[in-house]
């Protein structure tokens, strides 16, 4: 069965600092997508970052990059320069490409982050 | 682009009434739609799959008959909670995709509260 495990329900780190959030996955699959969703105070699910199986090369989008070891089936999340706006709920999501528009999203447990002024 | 709306976005009603809540895909034709349910401080939990104009592929332990989902055209589902009672009480949202994007996006959301 395909698992997300997100080890740290909480985490906290101070304004402009740099904090790494947590996820390892379970598969036999190979053609798979990785993403990090947020999920601030309102709610709305916000796509932070995606990682495809296939390409080596990690994944960055300004402030937020990620470190993807596939032989050790770990995805880890690392926000640099933390400002108040990041604080909410992380979840770490993957995906099996079946080839279609039904592939599931399975989800972690989450991680709240709270930013310190 | 892929914007994801959702209606209404907070609902109160009495137990025994049914709730329809309506997702829609506005810049986009969505060929599947997915509903999920998050209690507070939970991750979300996928209840099921929605493709246009067929039935939808619920998750095991989802009730089909409580939560009757409607795949009506690419760019609208519906969830319909019927005989709603206090424990239906919770978050639900859904999301789309597009043929041939492996991603999701996501309503906003709807808070349902039964009384």
């Amino acid at each position: 069965a395909q698992t997300v495990t997100q080890s740290q329900p909480e985490m906290s780190v101070q304004e402009a600092e740099t904090v790494t959030l947590s996820c390892t996955y379970d598969t036999s699959e190979s053609d798979y997508y990785l993403f990090w969703y947020k999920q601030p105070p309102s709610r709305q699910m916000i796509l932070v970052i995606r990682q495809e199986a296939y390409k080596q090369q990690n994944a960055t989008e300004n402030r937020f990059s990620v470190n993807f070891q596939k032989a050790a089936k770990s995805f880890s999340l690392k926000i640099s320069d933390s400002q108040l706006g990041d604080a909410a709920m992380y979840f770490c999501a993957y995906l099996i490409n079946y080839g279609g528009a039904t592939n599931k999203l399975i989800f972690g447990t989450g991680t709240l982050l709270a930013v310190q002024p | 682009g892929a914007v994801v709306s959702q209606h209404p976005s907070w609902v109160i009603c009495k137990s025994g009434t049914s709730v329809k809540i309506e997702c829609r895909s506005l810049d986009f034709q969505a060929t599947t739609m997915f509903w999920y349910r998050q209690f507070p401080k939970q991750s979300l939990m996928l209840m099921a799959t929605s493709n246009e104009g067929s039935k939808a592929t619920y998750e095991q332990g989802v009730e089909k008959d409580k939560f009757l989902i409607n795949h009506a055209s690419l760019t609208l589902s519906t969830l319909t909670v019927t005989s709603a009672h206090p424990e239906d009480s919770s978050f639900y949202i859904c999301s789309a995709t597009r043929p041939r994007y492996n991603e999701q996006f996501f309503g906003p959301g709807t808070r349902l509260t039964v009384l």
